[in-house]
């Protein structure tokens, strides 16, 4: 089945370490996020990408970094000097071209928290 | 710069009764996009429908429908016949630029309670 997959589900880690959030997709599309949810909250952006090996600021960009060396693979690197790093991460996609291409595509989200 | 608004934080509705869930935007952009997705207790992310800024005609996908009005710039989500299981979170969110793949403005959600 074609989708998006996050891993892991949930995350631990100790505050002052950096770490990655994994992203894949096999739904072929070009483009891909990564947003943060806070409790309560809507979800902001945080970086974005429109084809392999580019990728843009989103709103709160700070504290974060990406790379897209695939275009399957998006992942999301929260450093140390994130200084509120804990929060619901959710990875979107979607196609620049053919149907529906305003449509996108979320995991199922990796829930991280510091300590 | 774009914003979301939505107004109301909760609704406790009755099953079948039909909903309302308001949203008004925000943006200087002349083509947009509006959209509205559900998010359950388990946390993802569930794609509802959507308005292009140019589309003539409300847009409707089974129970939902999207009552657009441009001149006041709201985007209204409505639910026909209520069910339990559409309790959940739901976010309006937008989108410029729609020649482009930026990312989606949310607005900060409303949480819906269907009551049997």
């Amino acid at each position: 089945d074609g989708g998006i997959t996050q891993s892991p589900k949930y995350l631990f880690r100790k505050e002052g370490q950096n770490v990655t959030l994994s992203c894949e997709q096999n739904l072929n599309h070009d483009a891909m996020y990564w947003y943060r949810q806070d409790p309560g909250q809507g979800l902001r952006l945080i970086y974005y990408s429109q084809i392999v090996n580019d990728f843009q600021k989103g709103d709160i960009a700070e504290g974060y970094s990406v790379s897209r060396e695939k275009k399957e693979s998006f992942p999301l690197t929260v450093t140390s000097a994130q200084k509120n790093p804990t929060a619901f991460y959710l990875c979107a996609s979607s196609p620049r071209a053919g149907h529906r291409t305003y449509e996108q595509y979320f995991g199922p989200g990796t829930r991280l928290t510091v300590t | 710069a774009q914003k979301i608004t939505q107004t109301q934080p909760g609704m406790f509705v009755q099953e079948k009764e039909a909903v309302t869930l308001d949203c008004t935007y925000d943006t200087s952009d002349q083509s947009y996009g509006l959209f509205w997705y559900k998010q359950p207790s388990s946390g993802e992310m569930i794609f509802l429908i959507y308005q292009g800024s140019y589309d003539e005609q409300n847009a409707t996908e089974g129970r939902y429908s999207l009552n657009f009005q441009k001149a006041r710039k709201s985007a209204n989500l409505v639910i026909s016949a209520s069910q339990l299981g559409d309790s959940a979170m739901y976010f309006c969110a937008m989108r410029g630029n729609l020649g482009g793949a930026d990312g989606l403005t949310f607005g900060k959600g409303t949480h819906l309670i269907i009551q049997p």
